[in-house]
Formats: structure tokens, C-alpha cells, sequence
């Protein structure tokens, strides 16, 4: 499969706290993506990590990648309500358009 | 801040009946691609444009899906007849690299129920 595997599939926590969520895959990358989700509405983008890089960050957000272990996760610290929605890792492999996994639905209570 | 145009935002039709739907991808942008998402799942390519030329329809179900773009702006996707599977949210995107696992730019998307 070229696509990712997001877990957990889904996530509650309280407002203020830190969420993590992670994407295994099993083929080579050039680079992997994040793209946040709201309900009914289009993906956004969020954050890029090439393959050569292992941290990246970007305001509350912040993505690991180790290529070894085929793995990736987000962060995203002190959560808000706005944080609410699913979170999508997406494959660059060089062989076609971006493949994107089942994603996690984050859930933020006030 | 340019964006991605979807019409329309919801569709629904009975099966056997014919639908389309339209992109318009941020100025510039040569690549588009088209996603069908099935609720609970993610994105999954359908066709990708590189200016009027399609690059990859691998996944298009070209018994009853097409898709154009002829001027290499906006583009159609159209899908005759309708079954009741195709119910999905129907996603465009574009980027403007030509390189294909660059960020892309997705539209708010359209919701299709099928009757």
C-alpha cells in the first residue's frame, strides 16, 4: 500500500492539552504532509517534512519523521476547540499524486 | 487570499441521472486534481491535470465519469449516470508546481447524496 496509516483513528482530549497523532507507512517518500480537515469542508495544508529532515515546526504544530521506522507524527501542544478536526498524512513517493491516509478525528472539549 | 472555487457546494440526485461539477483553481495554478472522499475515509485521486493535459486517470471509473479541462483553467468533472456508490464529497485541488507531491490547495468541496 502507498497510502499512510493514521492512529490513532481517534482522539478526545481537554482543552489546553497536548495531542499526538502519528502515520506509519511502507514505501519510500520524498516527503510527507499534514492537512487539517473541518467538518464538511476542503483539506488545508499545514506542514511539509522532507525526507532528509527529522523536525519540523510551525507555531503549535510540530512534525517528526524517521525514515527508518517509516513514521511520522504531529503534535499540536496546548489544543484549542478550533483545533477540532480530522488531521491527514499525506505521501509524496515520487511516483504519482500525494496518497492520503484514513486520518484521525481530533476531538477538543472546552 | 486566492482559493480554490467549488460549485456546486451540494448535489442531490436520483441514480441514473446525470451530475457535474465545477473548479476553478487559484490563478496560475497549472496542476488540478480531483478527489472523491467517502465519509470517513481520505481523499482518494481521481484525475490529475497538468495544464489541459490529464496526467493521471488511473482511478477515474471511465464507464461514467469524465472530466475535462479544456483551456487549462477550470475544469468539469461530470458523472452519467449517477449510482447510488458515488454518494462522496467530490474535492479540487490545485498547486502550482508541476512536480506531483507538491502542497496543494484544496477546494471547500462537493457534497453529492445520490437517491
Amino acid at each position: 500500500s502507498q497510502q499512510g496509516e493514521e492512529d490513532p483513528q481517534a482522539l478526545s482530549i481537554q482543552e489546553g492539552e497536548n495531542a499526538t497523532m502519528n502515520c506509519s507507512y511502507k514505501t519510500s517518500i520524498n516527503n510527507l504532509q499534514w492537512y487539517r480537515q473541518n467538518s464538511g469542508r476542503g483539506l488545508v495544508h499545514l506542514i511539509l517534512i522532507r525526507s532528509n529532515e527529522r523536525e519540523k515546526h510551525s507555531g503549535r504544530l510540530r512534525v517528526t519523521l524517521d525514515t527508518s521506522k517509516k513514521s511520522s507524527s504531529l503534535l499540536i501542544t496546548a489544543s484549542r476547540a478550533a483545533d477540532t478536526a480530522s488531521y491527514f498524512c499525506a505521501l509524496d513517493t515520487g511516483r504519482r499524486a500525494l496518497t492520503f491516509g484514513s486520518g484521525t478525528r481530533l476531538q477538543v472539549q472546552p | 487570499e486566492a482559493e480554490v472555487a467549488q460549485s456546486p457546494r451540494y448535489k442531490i440526485t436520483e441514480k441514473s441521472q446525470a451530475v457535474a461539477f465545477w473548479c476553478d483553481p487559484i490563478s496560475g495554478h497549472a496542476t488540478l486534481y480531483w478527489y472523491r472522499q467517502i465519509l470517513g475515509q481520505g481523499p482518494e485521486l481521481l484525475v490529475q491535470f497538468q495544464d489541459e493535459s490529464v496526467v493521471d486517470d488511473s482511478q477515474l471509473p471511465k464507464d461514467r465519469f469524465s472530466a475535462e479541462r479544456l483551456k487549462g483553467v477550470d475544469s468539469t468533472l461530470k458523472i452519467q449516470p449517477a449510482e447510488l456508490g458515488d454518494s462522496a464529497m467530490y474535492l479540487c485541488a490545485s498547486s502550482s508546481s508541476t512536480r506531483q507531491g507538491d502542497t496543494q490547495y484544496f477546494g471547500p468541496g462537493t457534497r453529492l447524496t445520490v437517491l
